[in-house]
C-alpha cells in the first residue's frame, strides 16, 4: 500500500499569504496525485488532478507541482473561503490511498 | 447537472448488516466507475471499495474485503454497498463518488455521504 504523508499538518495563515502544502508517497506514483479540499460538513472537492491540472472552475490561485513521490499544492493568496482541510490522494496502485489532511487555518 | 445521493444508513449492532445505495443523474452513468468513501467522525478520508463502469471488476480495501461488497445496477443508475460482519471501526460517513472519467480514479463529484453508526 502507498502511504501519503502529508506536512505540515496545520499551516496557520492570513488571507492574503501564500499557503504551501507537501504530499510525499512511500514509492514513485509518477505524477498520479490528486488533491482535494473539504470544508466541515461538506463533501471533499477536486482541487488537482495529476498533480498539475485544475480541475474544471478551480480559480488560478490554486496550483498543483511535482511527480515522484514529493509533491506540493500551492495558493498564491489566501481567500478566506481557503481556510480549510487539503488532502491528497493517489491512483498509481490499489488500494487508493488518501493523506492523512492538513489543516489551513487562520491566523 | 450531476446529482449524487447516498442513502441508507443509520444505526446497526456490531456484527450486522446494511445495504447503502446511491442514486445518480446527470451524466451517462455506465461509462464511469463509481467509489466509495469513508470518513470516520473527525478523521480523514479511507477509499473502501471501487467498481467499473459495466460492473464486472471491483476493488475493496483490505479493512472492509470479504465484508463488504461493491455493486451496481445500470438500468437503475444505483450503486450500492453491501456491509456485512459490520465492526465499530466501520462507523463513519460514506460518500459515494464518481470518477473524473471513465477508469482514471480521481473523484470530481460526491453525494453529501450517508452516516452509518455500528453499536451496541
Amino acid at each position: 500500500e502507498i502511504v501519503l504523508t502529508q506536512s505540515p499538518a496545520t499551516l496557520s495563515l492570513s488571507p492574503g499569504e501564500r499557503a504551501t502544502l507537501s504530499c510525499r508517497a512511500s514509492q514513485t506514483i509518477s505524477s498520479y496525485l490528486a488533491w482535494y479540499q473539504q470544508k466541515p460538513g461538506q463533501a471533499p472537492r477536486l482541487l488537482i488532478y495529476d498533480a498539475s491540472n485544475r480541475a474544471t472552475g478551480i480559480p488560478a490561485r490554486f496550483s498543483g507541482s511535482g511527480s515522484g513521490t514529493d509533491f506540493t499544492l500551492t495558493i498564491s493568496s489566501l481567500e478566506p473561503e481557503d481556510f480549510a482541510v487539503y488532502y491528497c490522494q493517489q491512483r498509481l496502485s490499489w488500494p487508493i490511498t488518501f493523506g492523512q489532511g492538513a489543516r489551513l487555518e487562520i491566523k | 447537472e450531476v446529482q449524487v445521493l447516498e442513502s441508507g444508513g443509520g444505526l446497526v449492532q456490531p456484527g450486522g448488516s446494511l445495504r447503502l445505495s446511491c442514486a445518480v443523474s446527470g451524466f451517462t452513468f455506465t461509462s464511469y466507475a463509481m467509489s466509495w468513501v469513508r470518513q470516520a467522525p473527525g478523521k480523514g478520508l479511507e477509499w473502501v471499495s471501487g467498481i467499473s463502469g459495466s460492473g464486472d471488476i471491483s476493488y475493496h480495501a483490505d479493512s472492509v474485503k470479504g465484508r463488504f461488497t461493491i455493486s451496481r445496477d445500470n438500468s437503475k443508475n444505483r450503486l450500492y454497498l453491501q456491509m456485512n460482519s459490520l465492526r465499530a471501526e466501520d462507523t463513519a460517513v460514506y460518500f459515494c463518488a464518481k470518477n473524473v472519467w471513465t477508469t482514471t480514479f480521481y473523484f470530481d463529484y460526491w453525494g453529501q455521504g450517508t452516516l452509518v453508526t455500528v453499536s451496541s
